[in-house]
């Protein structure tokens, strides 16, 4: 997880739909996570994928494309409360031949009424 | 809703000494994990640990820190003499199996080096 790369922020309005995407480049894939993370408190697990697709889980959806180095995440149903840092870790083979994960910045998603 | 608890919630230390960063992670958890995430900045992958020993580390965890489980539900991390640079929040994170498994967040210990 050398690289990667995920918008700073984004905007959306409640009720909407929003994607974040987030690109990288590994040495050794071993798997992409989606946590959330709201203002001054700790990261929640929100997705794990391993495999090319979409995995579905409640109003929340991640997609991943192993040859394309992507992924994102699907909000749908904004809700105010979905406001939080999104964060994209990718689990990437080290130097010394394990696994570990590096995050992105995150984005920020802000909705607003 | 059993939850992973950090204590202290913060702690201010001088610059070269030592401190201890306790972890007591969910009871049927066997994987253990410490981040770091300076103010403002990204979440960072320390170490990970299970049956005893670390799993994996990443270039942080250099020879200034290690990991003890010392009983059967304290994970403990602890910094040798710390710098200014350490000032972070650190997180504790369990699993109950590791890989892709779902790891659980403690709230974080504040540590402010002067």
């Amino acid at each position: 997880g050398q690289n990667i790369d995920q918008p700073t922020e984004m905007t959306a309005t409640e009720g909407a739909i929003v994607q974040i995407n987030c690109t990288y480049q590994t040495s050794g894939f071993n798997g992409l996570f989606w946590y959330q993370q709201h203002a001054g408190e700790a990261p929640t697990f929100l997705s794990y994928n391993v495999l090319d697709g979409l995995e579905e889980k409640g109003r929340f959806s991640s997609f991943l494309s192993r040859s394309k180095g992507y992924s994102y995440l699907l909000l749908k149903e904004l809700q105010m409360k979905d406001s939080a840092s999104y964060l994209c870790a990718v689990r990437d083979r080290a130097s010394g031949g394990s696994y570990i994960p590096t995050f992105g910045r995150g984005t920020s998603l802000i909705v607003h009424p | 809703e059993p939850e992973v608890t950090q204590t202290p919630s913060h702690q201010v230390t001088q610059m070269g000494q030592e401190v201890i960063l306790r972890c007591v992670p969910i009871s049927n958890h066997l994987y253990f994990y410490w981040y770091r995430q300076i103010l403002g900045q990204k979440v960072e992958f320390l170490v990970s640990f299970y049956n005893n020993e670390i799993s994996e580390k990443s270039e942080i965890f250099d020879d200034q820190f290690s990991v003890e489980r010392p009983d059967g539900s304290n994970f403990t991390l602890k910094i040798r003499s710390t710098k200014l640079e350490d000032s972070a929040m650190y997180f504790c994170a369990s699993s109950e199996r590791g890989g892709a498994e779902t790891q659980y967040f403690g709230p974080g210990t504040r540590l402010l080096v002067l």
